[in-house]
C-alpha cells in the first residue's frame, strides 16, 4: 500500500552540527508535507510544513526541501542544540481519494553536548 | 486556553470490556483524527472526521469506532478491546476540513489491554 519511508531511524550529531532527515512518499496525489517533533513523554508538535507548490521553506534553524519529481522531502536542522533532541516524524497528505494522513516511522535525533 | 483534551490519560482494562476514550477541542476545528503510536511504527491514523457526521477510515480502523455528533467532540470507542490494541493513542484536530494545516495533538492516552 501507500507509505512514507523515513531515514535514518536514529541519528546522533554533535552540538552545532547539522542534521538531515529524509522521507520518501509513494502517492503522487499528496500535496502537503508536515514535520512533527515529539519530545520524550510529550505530544507531537508541528515544527514546519511545506506544500507541493513550494520547493523549500525555512524557519530560523529549520528548513524543509521538497522534490516532487523524486517524491522525497527532507528536514534540515542547522546549528543543532541539545533541546533539538527528540523524535521527528514526517507525513504526507492526502492519500489519493481520501483525507488520510500517512506518517513516517520516526527519527530519533540525539544532539551530543 | 486553546487545547485538545483527552480522557482518560491512562487506562488498564481487560479483553472484551468496552471502553471509550473521549477527545474534545475548543478551537472550532473542522478536522479531527485519532492516531495510535507504537514503537517502530510511528503514528498510524485510525479514523478521521472532516466535519460533523462525516467520518472515514484511516490506515488501521479495525476494532475501533468513532462518532462526530458535535463539532468539538470525537470519541474513540473500542467495543471489544484486545491485547493488540495496547498502545498510546493521540487525538488531533486542525482548523480546515481539508486537513492541510497544523494538527494540534492531545496529551495522549496510554491504554493497556490485559
Amino acid at each position: 500500500g501507500e507509505n512514507v519511508e523515513q531515514h535514518p531511524s536514529t541519528l546522533s550529531v554533535q552540538e552545532g552540527d547539522s542534521a538531515v532527515i529524509k522521507c520518501t512518499y509513494s502517492d503522487s496525489a499528496s500535496n502537503y508535507f508536515p514535520w512533527y517533533k515529539q519530545e520524550l513523554g510529550k505530544r507531537p508538535q508541528l515544527i514546519i510544513d511545506i506544500r507541493s507548490n513550494v520547493g523549500e521553506k525555512k524557519d530560523q534553524r529549520i528548513a524543509v526541501t521538497l522534490n516532487k519529481t523524486a517524491k522525497h522531502f527532507s528536514l534540515h536542522i542547522t546549528e543543532t542544540q541539545p533541546e533539538d533532541s527528540a523524535v521527528y516524524f514526517c507525513a504526507a497528505y492526502p492519500l489519493a481519494g481520501t483525507y488520510k494522513y500517512i506518517f513516517g516511522t520516526g527519527t530519533r535525533l540525539k544532539v551530543l553536548a | 486556553e486553546a487545547q485538545v483534551t483527552q480522557n482518560p490519560r491512562y487506562l488498564i482494562t481487560v479483553t472484551g470490556k468496552k471502553l471509550t476514550v473521549t477527545c474534545s477541542q475548543n478551537m472550532n476545528h473542522e478536522y479531527m483524527s485519532w492516531y495510535r503510536q507504537d514503537p517502530g511504527l510511528g503514528l498510524r491514523q485510525i479514523y478521521y472526521s472532516m466535519n460533523v457526521e462525516v467520518t472515514d477510515k484511516g490506515d488501521v480502523p479495525e476494532g475501533y469506532k468513532v462518532s462526530r455528533k458535535e463539532k468539538r467532540n470525537f470519541p474513540l470507542i473500542l467495543e471489544s478491546p484486545s491485547p493488540n490494541q495496547t498502545s498510546l493513542y493521540f487525538c488531533a484536530s486542525s482548523f480546515s476540513s481539508g486537513g492541510t494545516d497544523t494538527q494540534y495533538f492531545g496529551p495522549g492516552t496510554r491504554l493497556t489491554v490485559l
